[in-house]
């Protein structure tokens, strides 16, 4: 069983909804990600927060924004998504200075 | 720049046949190696991880995978395939305390 709990698991959102992603670690991992997964492909890293600071942006369009309230939980806020942005979005979590990472269950986003 | 190369989208065995899963790395450093599996619907657990302590790596549910420096491979075996093997396989490459870079993945299948 994953010890990276992601809330929901499926979301269906319109293109001028705002929605949030939820995702919560208790491994005492101070490191935590998001992921995008389309289907057949492998997990493209989004964002990287270390120490509750956001480390790593690939480029993400500004229509999804990460959030780190405190070094268990993590959110991706989303707002007026296109449909291409449908994926499965995983949060993962790891050590600090460790470089293996665990991953969620993930949240299925259908965006409509 | 680290890559991993996996060898075949698609491998299919008998249940009870011997699974072998290729993968290459390109690293200019020793490399920290993973194996994920996903199976359908659900997030990426880790399988196995090389961080240069033994060369013949165990991981989970019957699998172990050898770290070949001159071939530089990182292959996934299991002596004895089983139905509930049946998902998508990824190879992946530490880049950085919190980059992983995937293969583009395996999908294995069983039949009876």
């Amino acid at each position: 069983d994953t010890e990276v709990t992601q809330t929901p698991k499926h979301l269906v959102m319109g293109m001028t909804n705002k929605k949030s992603l939820k995702c919560e670690q208790h491994m005492g991992h101070r490191a935590m990600y998001w992921y995008k997964q389309k289907a057949k492909k492998p997990p493209e890293l989004m964002f990287v927060y270390s120490y509750e600071k956001l480390s790593i942006n690939e480029s993400v369009p500004s229509r999804f924004s990460p959030e780190c309230p405190n070094s268990s939980l993590l959110n991706l806020h989303l707002h007026a998504l296109q449909p291409e942005d449908s994926a499965l979005y995983l949060c993962a979590s790891s050590q600090e200075s460790a470089n293996t990472i665990y991953f969620g269950e993930g949240s299925w986003l259908t965006v409509v | 720049a680290q890559s991993v190369t996996q060898l075949g989208s698609h491998v299919s065995v008998s249940e009870g046949a011997l699974v072998l899963l290729r993968c290459n790395y390109s690293s200019s450093v020793p490399p920290y190696l993973f194996w994920y599996v996903q199976y359908p619907n659900q997030g990426l657990q880790l399988l196995l991880k090389y961080t240069s302590a033994a060369t013949l790596v165990k991981g989970i549910n019957g699998f172990e995978a050898e770290f070949k420096k001159s071939e530089t491979s990182f292959h996934l075996t299991k002596p004895s395939a089983h139905m509930s093997d049946a998902a998508e396989y990824f190879c992946a490459v530490s880049v950085g305390a919190q980059k992983l870079v995937f293969g583009q993945g395996t999908r294995l299948t069983i039949n009876p």
